[in-house]
């Protein structure tokens, strides 16, 4: 059983670069939150996807955006990248939008470097 | 004030001692709680969590939580080096409705054998 899959593993970017970030949940989820991780610090929630619909947002600006496609994987687009972008991206799925703190699971994340 | 404090560390210990790993919480809305361990460079894993106060136990590891306090713990019995990560609590209340969970910086373990 597959879990929560994400891609690319590794990327850098230049300040004003835009870049999509992949994820494909954990089979049976169709619940997608994006999660961002800077160094040294704890995962920041971005959004959550259910539905194909953003359903909830944490504190961050509009050029943080996502989709979720038919099958339950999701993108995660961050335009005009700021130096503050460089990070873990995560990616975390649940069976459902409600909180259930025993099934939400991460991926393996995607480190993105902006230079 | 941030909603979760967390002393990021390092604590280190050997082999068998006895790890405790604490949280400061400043929302009293918050009615699940949760332990991530993460290794270096992978996502975080779900340990244990809580729905309000008590205790909960799962083999070496057991997890408190003091409501009136706003403080919850993470104890580790007869650690071992393949203990040592970062460990991040994190928290949600009823009302979010939702997987934004919030969390604390985590604290960076290293047991030595």
């Amino acid at each position: 059983d597959a879990g929560v899959t994400q891609s690319p593993t590794h990327l850098i970017k230049t300040r004003g670069q835009q870049v999509t970030l992949r994820c494909s949940p954990k089979s049976g989820h169709d619940t997608v939150s994006w999660y961002q991780q800077a160094l040294g610090q704890g995962p920041q929630f971005i959004f959550q996807y259910y539905e194909e619909e953003e359903r909830q947002r944490g504190n961050f600006p509009d050029r943080f955006s996502g989709h979720q496609f038919p099958n339950y994987s999701s993108e995660l687009n961050v335009n005009a990248l700021l130096l503050g972008d460089s990070a873990l991206y995560l990616c975390a799925s649940t069976p459902g939008p409600g909180v259930l703190a025993g099934e939400l699971f991460f991926g393996e994340g995607s480190r993105l470097t902006v230079l | 004030q941030k909603e979760v404090e967390q002393d990021p560390g390092p604590l280190s210990v050997p082999e068998g001692a006895i790890v405790s790993l604490n949280c400061t919480y400043s929302n009293s809305a918050f009615q699940y709680f949760m332990w991530y361990r993460q290794y270096s460079r992978k996502g975080p894993e779900l340990l244990m969590y809580t729905y309000s106060s008590g205790n909960k136990e799962d083999g070496r590891f057991t997890a408190q939580v003091d409501k009136s306090s706003k403080y919850i713990s993470l104890f580790i019995r007869d650690s071992q080096p393949s203990d040592s990560a970062t460990y991040l609590c994190a928290m949600s209340d009823l009302n979010q409705a939702g997987t934004a969970l919030i969390f604390g910086k985590g604290t960076t373990l290293s047991v030595s054998s």
